[in-house]
C-alpha cells in the first residue's frame, strides 16, 4: 500500500534561518508531488507541484523553493526565512491510478 | 486563489443531527472532491463526484453537485462527536491534478 511520509511535524525557526521540509512517498511511482500551505483557519494554498524528477512548477511567488531529486522524494526549502513563512505545510500526492490526493500530516512551522 | 467558497464557515451541531456544507466554485469543473481535516493534521480523502453525477452516497456521506449553479453540498447524516473536523471541497485542475480547495467548513459536533 502507499505511504507518505512528512518530516519535521513541528518546527521552530528564528527569522534568516534555511528551511528544509522533506516527504517521501512509498508503495507508488512517478507519483504528482504537491507543497501546499495553510494558514490558521483557511484553506489550502498550492505553492508547488512536480509531474516527475527535477520538475517544478511555482504556483506563487513566494521566499520559497522546491525541488524534487528523487521520483518519491519533494523537499520543500527556504534561504532565509521570513515571519511570513509561518503556517502549516502539507505534503500530497496523486496519480496511480487514483483521481484523489493523499496528505502528509503536515510540518507546523513557527518562524519567530 | 480559493476555487471554492464554503458555506458556513463554522457549523456547530447536537450529535445525531444532520449537517450540511455548501461548496461553491468558479470553473468548469471534471470532478468535485470533499476532504476532511482534523485538527492539525493532514487531510483524508472522503468521497468524489463527477461532473456527469447528480448525487452520490458513502456510508453517512451524501454528495450533490448542481453544475449548472456551479455548487455542491456535502451531508452528513446522524453526526457524531468524532465527526468535529474541517471539511473542505476541492476541483481538479491541469495535467499534474492540482486541486484547489475552498475556504473549509468547521463543523462541531456536541455529545
Amino acid at each position: 500500500s502507499q505511504t507518505i511520509h512528512q518530516w519535521p511535524a513541528t518546527l521552530v525557526q528564528p527569522v534568516g534561518s534555511p528551511l528544509s521540509l522533506e516527504c517521501t512517498v512509498e508503495g507508488t511511482s512517478n507519483p504528482n508531488l504537491y507543497w501546499y500551505r495553510q494558514a490558521a483557519g483557511r484553506g489550502l494554498q498550492l505553492l508547488f507541484y512536480s509531474v516527475g524528477i527535477g520538475q517544478i512548477s511555482s504556483e506563487v511567488p513566494q521566499n520559497l523553493s522546491a525541488s524534487r531529486p528523487q521520483d518519491r522524494q519533494f523537499i520543500l526549502s527556504s534561504k532565509k526565512l521570513l515571519l511570513s513563512d509561518s503556517g502549516f505545510y502539507l505534503c500530497a500526492w496523486s496519480g496511480g491510478g487514483y483521481t484523489e490526493a493523499f496528505f502528509g500530516q503536515g510540518t507546523r512551522l513557527t518562524v519567530v | 486563489s480559493q476555487q471554492g467558497e464554503e458555506d458556513p464557515q463554522a457549523l456547530s451541531i447536537q450529535e445525531g443531527e444532520n449537517a450540511t456544507m455548501n461548496c461553491s466554485y468558479k470553473t468548469s469543473i471534471n470532478n468535485l472532491q470533499w476532504y476532511r481535516q482534523n485538527s492539525g493534521r493532514g487531510l483524508v480523502h472522503l468521497i468524489l463526484i463527477r461532473s456527469n453525477e447528480r448525487e452520490k452516497h458513502s456510508g453517512r456521506l451524501r454528495v450533490t453537485l448542481d453544475t449548472s449553479k456551479k455548487s455542491s453540498s456535502l451531508l452528513i447524516t446522524a453526526s457524531r462527536a468524532a465527526d468535529t473536523a474541517s471539511y473542505f471541497c476541492a476541483t481538479t485542475r491541469g495535467s499534474a491534478r492540482q486541486l484547489t480547495f475552498g475556504s473549509g467548513t468547521q463543523l462541531t459536533v456536541l455529545p
